[in-house]
């Protein structure tokens, strides 16, 4: 079975500034998926970056980018130049890359990290 | 386009009433899911569908029951709930293809109180 650790359960970082949100995960399986997921305060959850595992070079999605080392299993999130829109909580899952049955399929996903971008 | 839809965003039911939950995508995928988060909580697999067949079901009470009435609409049946089944009710569609379920994208929510 999978896990996903996120082991912050808040932080804070000033408007503009850059912050970076930890993920650990375990997991058997060569190849899979990893996700950050962010969910405002209106609840909407929002697909923010996603990472093949078989692919070395880290994602990027504008100002949002993740440092993925297989080895040590880690998978942050760097936000950088921080908007008050940022404010959310933030979920990092994992996904294996095949296999539909049970729990192949399945998103697995950390506790989520709330964070705040003050003005 | 990568939009789901859902209705409606809030209900608020008694614990005899029957309502139902839809949710509908235009993306062309085949596979679609149903989640129920809880506050400041990850969202909890709920059920799973395949090319409108049931794949998966997380052990979820029959007082929840799914349907899939085409590959683009997903519908969540309520009756005789609880007080503690009020969450937030997320669906998600993702691409299948092969043996591969791809990146899910979810929709904005149905907040149900059951009172």
């Amino acid at each position: 079975a999978q896990t996903v650790t996120q082991s912050q359960p808040e932080m804070s970082v000033q408007e503009a500034e850059t912050v970076t949100l930890s993920c650990t995960y375990d997991t058997s399986e060569n190849n899979y998926y990893l996700f950050w997921y962010k969910q405002p305060p209106s609840r909407q959850m929002i697909l923010v970056i996603r990472q093949e595992a078989y692919k070395q070079q880290n994602a990027t999605e504008n100002r949002f980018s993740v440092n993925f080392q297989k080895a040590a299993k880690s998978f942050s999130l760097k936000i950088s130049d921080s908007q008050l829109g940022d404010t959310a909580m933030y979920f990092c899952a994992f996904m294996k890359h095949s296999g539909l049955t049970g729990a192949n399929s399945k998103l697995t996903f950390g506790k989520g990290i709330t964070l705040s971008v003050r003005p | 386009d990568t939009e789901v839809t859902q209705t409606p965003k809030h209900l608020v039911m008694g614990m005899t009433n029957k309502k139902s939950l839809k949710c509908e995508q235009h993306m062309g995928h085949r596979a679609m899911y149903w989640y129920k988060q809880k506050a400041k909580k990850p969202p909890e697999l709920m059920f799973v569908y395949s090319y409108e067949k049931l794949s998966i079901n997380e052990s979820v009470p029959s007082r929840f029951s799914p349907e899939c009435p085409n590959s683009s609409l997903l519908n969540l049946h309520l009756h005789a709930l609880q007080p503690e089944d009020s969450a937030l009710y997320l669906c998600a569609s993702s691409r299948e293809r092969r043996t591969v379920r791809e990146t899910q994208y979810f929709g904005p929510g149905t907040r149900l109180l059951v009172l």
